[in-house]
C-alpha cells in the first residue's frame, strides 16, 4: 500500500466553490506539509502541520492535521482560477527518515 | 524573498555522458536535498547533505550519483553515465534545519537523456 494516499487524483471545479483534498499517512506523522506545483515547474511551499489538531490557514487556504497525526485535509473557499494546479502532501517522521515522502498528487481545475 | 535556484533549467545530453545538475540554496540554510520526479510520477527523494557529508540516501541513488558542495553557495547533483531512466525533473531543496522544517524548492532542472 502507499504510504501517503491524496484523495481525490483529480478534481474540476466550478470557480467560486469550495473543495477538500486529503491526505492520508500509513505511519505516523513529524510534519505534514502541503505543496503547490504547477505542471513542469517547481514546488511553491504553502504549509506545514506539526501538532495533532492543529489548522493552519493561508488566504483562502485551510489545512488541518487530525489529532492521531495521520491525516491531513486542504480546504480551498471560493476557488479560483490562480488556485488551479497540482496539490502534493509530503511528510516526514521516525519511520519516514530526514527526507520528504510525497502523495501522488491532487490535479485541481477551476472552470471560469 | 530568498529562494533557491537551479541551473540549466533544461539539459539534453546523451547516454553514457555524464551531467552536473547545479543548485544555489537559500543562503543561511544548513540541509541540502536533491529530489527527481519522472514524467507523470511521484516526487522521489534522493539524497540529503548536511554538514558536509550525506546524511541519508535513497536507493536510487547509487554509485552513478554523487553530490557536493564544493564552495559556500553551491550544492552540484552529478550523474557520471546517463540512461534512459534517469530522464526527469530533478529539485534542489534546503532547509535551515532537519526534520520537521519546511523544505524550499528551486524550480527544477528538466534532465532529457536520449
Amino acid at each position: 500500500s502507499q504510504e501517503l494516499e491524496q484523495s481525490p487524483q483529480s478534481l474540476i471545479v466550478q470557480e467560486g466553490k469550495n473543495l477538500t483534498i486529503n491526505c492520508t499517512s500509513s505511519k505516523t506523522l513529524y510534519g505534514l506539509y502541503w505543496y503547490k506545483q504547477k505542471y513542469g515547474e517547481g514546488l511553491i511551499f504553502l504549509m506545514m502541520l506539526q501538532k495533532g489538531g492543529e489548522e493552519k490557514s493561508h488566504e483562502k487556504i485551510t489545512a488541518k492535521l487530525d489529532e492521531k497525526k495521520q491525516q491531513s485535509s486542504l480546504h480551498i473557499t471560493a476557488s479560483q482560477p490562480s488556485h488551479a494546479g497540482i496539490y502534493l502532501c509530503g511528510a516526514d517522521g521516525r519511520e519516514y527518515g530526514n527526507k520528504l515522502v510525497f502523495g501522488a498528487g491532487t490535479i485541481l481545475r477551476v472552470k471560469s | 524573498e530568498p529562494e533557491v535556484t537551479q541551473t540549466p533549467s533544461h539539459q539534453v545530453t546523451q547516454m553514457g555522458q555524464e551531467v552536473i545538475l547545479r543548485c544555489v540554496p537559500i543562503s543561511n540554510h544548513l540541509y541540502f536535498y536533491w529530489y527527481r520526479q519522472i514524467l507523470g510520477q511521484k516526487v522521489e527523494f534522493l539524497v540529503s547533505f548536511y554538514n558536509n557529508e550525506i546524511s541519508e540516501k535513497s536507493e536510487i541513488f547509487d554509485d552513478q550519483f554523487s553530490v557536493e558542495r564544493p564552495d559556500g553557495s553551491n550544492f552540484t547533483l552529478k550523474i557520471r553515465s546517463t540512461k534512459l531512466e534517469d530522464s526527469a525533473m530533478y529539485f534542489c531543496a534546503s532547509s535551515d534545519q532537519g526534520q520537521s522544517y519546511e523544505q524550499y524548492f528551486g524550480p527544477g532542472t528538466r534532465l532529457t537523456v536520449t
